[in-house]
């Protein structure tokens, strides 16, 4: 069964510390993984990760894949209490999504 | 209107009733997607479609049914809701084959069956 898992479940920081988000996947026919971040309603797009090693950057968010070990990391520098939501992990296979449950980050001012 | 349009946003339903949440996209995307979602469990997929026309089961697809009569509109029924079905469902949208940078997501409708 193709499953996504995701560590921690939960996380509280204060503003200004760096956060490191795991995301473990098993994915029949893997294409790609996806990350989203989640407030209020709709999951809205992060990072979509195709090749190994290759890290992602936007802004203070930055993501890599691993595809030899089937992970991958999400990590928010300089913490601001905006960056609070769920943050999501998926994997492609066919056409289709595989959702971990989420991390929820909590940042304190 | 640009993206997926969801409704309603939320509904109180008794439980047996049957009840229908709509979806509709003006991107022009072939693939769309129904997922509920549920504290502790992520998102999991209820019913999918590829194209127009065709239509196919996810996850968790007992319970719901689902059709694709034209591009834009995907429709998804409770033929007779039960208090499991309480959730939060976003219908999503992506073009041909998932290549598209990552999938447009409805903004979603809170259900509570009571």
């Amino acid at each position: 069964e193709d499953k996504v898992v995701q560590s921690p479940l939960s996380l509280v920081v204060h503003e200004g510390d760096t956060v490191t988000l795991n995301c473990s996947y098993e994915v029949t026919n893997f294409r790609s993984l996806l990350w989203y971040k989640q407030e209020k309603k709709a999951p809205t797009f992060l990072f979509m990760l195709t090749s190994s090693g290759i890290e992602k950057k936007s802004g203070r968010l930055s993501s890599i894949l691993d595809k030899k070990e089937l992970f991958s990391i999400l990590n928010i520098t300089a913490t601001q209490t905006g960056d609070s939501a769920v943050y999501l992990c998926a994997g492609i296979y066919g056409n289709k999504l595989v959702f971990g449950a989420g991390t929820i980050l909590r940042v304190k001012s | 209107i640009a993206g997926i349009t969801q409704a309603p946003t939320s509904q109180i339903l008794a439980a047996g009733r049957r009840m229908t949440l709509r979806c509709t996209q003006d991107m022009r995307h072939n693939a769309m997607y129904w997922y509920r979602q549920d504290l502790g469990l992520g998102l999991r997929l209820i019913h999918y479609s590829n194209t127009a026309g065709t239509t196919g089961k996810g996850e968790v697809p007992d319970g719901y049914s689902v059709s694709r009569a034209n591009t834009d509109d995907f429709p998804l029924t409770l033929a007779s809701a039960v208090p499991s079905q309480t959730s939060v469902y976003f219908c999503a949208s992506s073009a041909t084959g998932g290549a598209s940078y990552g999938y447009t997501f409805g903004s979603g409708t809170r259900l509570t069956v009571v």
